[in-house]
């Protein structure tokens, strides 16, 4: 059973577009939704997070929408650079769960130039 | 930028060997993970620790590996007997405590022949 989804395995934007990635989740525990990018050979590096209390948050050209009644939330990526190509990670953990990550399949964006 | 450090960053081994991995946890973390990244991108959580108690382990965990964090020494994973399907990237992550930011090193990759 997936518990965190990410509906899109790869996306391709022109470099200039905004980025939109998209995640849904089942258990209602879930409370904290950090999304990670990770670059080929390197280890996740968080980019930016949501708890469950807020419905948007923002940090530069990244966003996140979240909407608690439908289970999901998405990451917008406003003029998307090339250095932006990356595999994109959305993950969740419960409060009291010590903050084990529960983590989505994975989004590949590629930007073109 | 993160600051968990993990070694060696690859690792080769054969059949039956074992396979030892280290992690130092970014300063002040009490919280340390370790995370198994298969090819196919997916996480699987292995065995957290807070201070040096093991908080949750998976039943193959403490089957198969065996994972310390002591005080003022790194963190340790290492596996008893490798098995080719345990070739993947080894992530260590550390946090600040319950509901706080995970950081994850840049892991080290394993491959058994």
């Amino acid at each position: 059973q997936q518990q965190v989804r990410q509906s899109s395995q790869s996306l391709t934007v022109w470099e200039g577009e905004t980025a939109i990635l998209n995640c849904s989740y089942e258990n209602s525990a879930f409370d904290y939704f950090p999304w990670y990018q990770q670059f080929p050979g390197e280890g996740p590096a968080l980019l930016i997070a949501i708890r469950s209390v807020s419905d948007k948050k923002e940090d530069g050209r990244f966003t996140i929408f979240f909407n608690k009644r439908e289970k999901n939330l998405s990451l917008h990526i406003k003029d998307s650079q090339p250095g932006d190509s990356a595999t994109y990670f959305c993950a969740a953990s419960a409060n009291g769960g010590n903050n084990k990550l529960t983590f989505g399949q994975g989004t590949v964006l590629s930007v073109i130039p | 930028n993160s600051k968990v450090i993990q070694t060696p960053r690859y690792l080769v081994k054969g059949q039956g060997q074992k396979a030892k991995m280290r992690c130092i946890p970014e300063k002040g973390h009490p919280v340390v993970f370790w995370y198994q990244q298969n090819k196919n991108n997916e996480f699987k959580f292995l065995i957290n620790f807070q201070n040096q108690e093991v908080l949750q382990q998976i039943d193959m965990t403490e089957k198969r590996f065996s994972a310390e964090c002591p005080s003022n020494s790194p963190c340790s994973l290492e596996i008893q007997s490798s098995e080719a399907g345990d070739s993947a990237l080894y992530l260590c992550a550390s946090s600040g405590g319950q509901n706080t930011e995970v950081f994850f090193g840049k892991g080290t990759r394993l491959t058994v022949v």
